[in-house]
């Protein structure tokens, strides 16, 4: 089955503890992005990667760091946490630039920082 | 800077009546058009979608879109609402550097 599988679902922590929210696909999808959604902001792209090594800043990428090393991986990192990084966040995927094809979401993960 | 603007946050209807949310947005180059839908507790789901051609477009469970270039509009429409279509919808755009840009949602809340 094609999907986006984010992990963990949900995460409760506290300020400056590091931590990673992994993002796999099965689609052999070259695009992959970070959003978050806030109440009354839509989704605000994070981080997006064209391929393996390409990464660029979305519209929000303070405080946020990601890599792409294989395809079909694309982790967001937080280095150090802020309250104001709770969130609700979501991986989406589709195949390169040029298709006319959507992004497949995630399941989204809702993190609490304390 | 690029933006999408939803102007309806919040529309409340009966079970029936017809429905348009707005979406405007500013970007002058070539741009996808999504609509997408998000009940409560899921993510987002692909409603419907425009390429090209035929600026008319028809999506899942009944809802179209109309692209009109002129004023940089892709409104979503459905002739009869349905209890089940309660839901969060955003509108988003793909410009041609491959950035995604949603709209900050309207929620829709149809009564039975």
């Amino acid at each position: 089955e094609a999907q986006v599988t984010q992990n963990p679902r949900y995460l409760i922590t506290v300020t400056g503890k590091k931590l990673t929210v992994t993002c796999s696909q099965n689609m052999n999808h070259e695009y992959m992005s970070w959003y978050r959604q806030d109440p009354g902001l839509g989704l605000r792209q994070i981080y997006y990667s064209m391929n393996v090594e390409v990464t660029d800043k979305g519209d929000v990428p303070e405080g946020y760091k990601v890599s792409r090393k294989e395809k079909r991986n694309f982790p967001l990192i937080l280095e150090s946490p802020s309250p104001n990084q709770t969130s609700l966040y979501f991986c989406a995927s589709s195949p390169g630039q040029g298709s006319n094809q959507p992004q497949h979401f995630g399941d989204g993960t809702r993190l609490s920082i304390l | 800077a690029q933006s999408v603007s939803q102007h309806n946050h919040h529309v409340i209807l009966s079970e029936a009546a017809s429905l348009e949310l707005g979406c405007n947005y500013s970007y002058g180059g070539t741009v996808n058009l999504f609509w997408y839908v998000q009940y409560p507790g899921q993510h987002l789901q692909l409603l419907l979608k425009y390429f090209s051609g035929d600026p008319l477009v028809k999506g899942i469970k009944g809802f179209e879109a109309e692209f009109i270039k002129s004023k940089f509009s892709f409104n979503l429409r459905k002739p009869s609402v349905q209890w089940s279509d309660t839901a969060e919808y955003f509108c988003a755009v793909r410009n041609n550097f491959n950035k995604f840009y949603f709209g900050s949602g309207t929620k829709l809340n149809v009564k039975p």
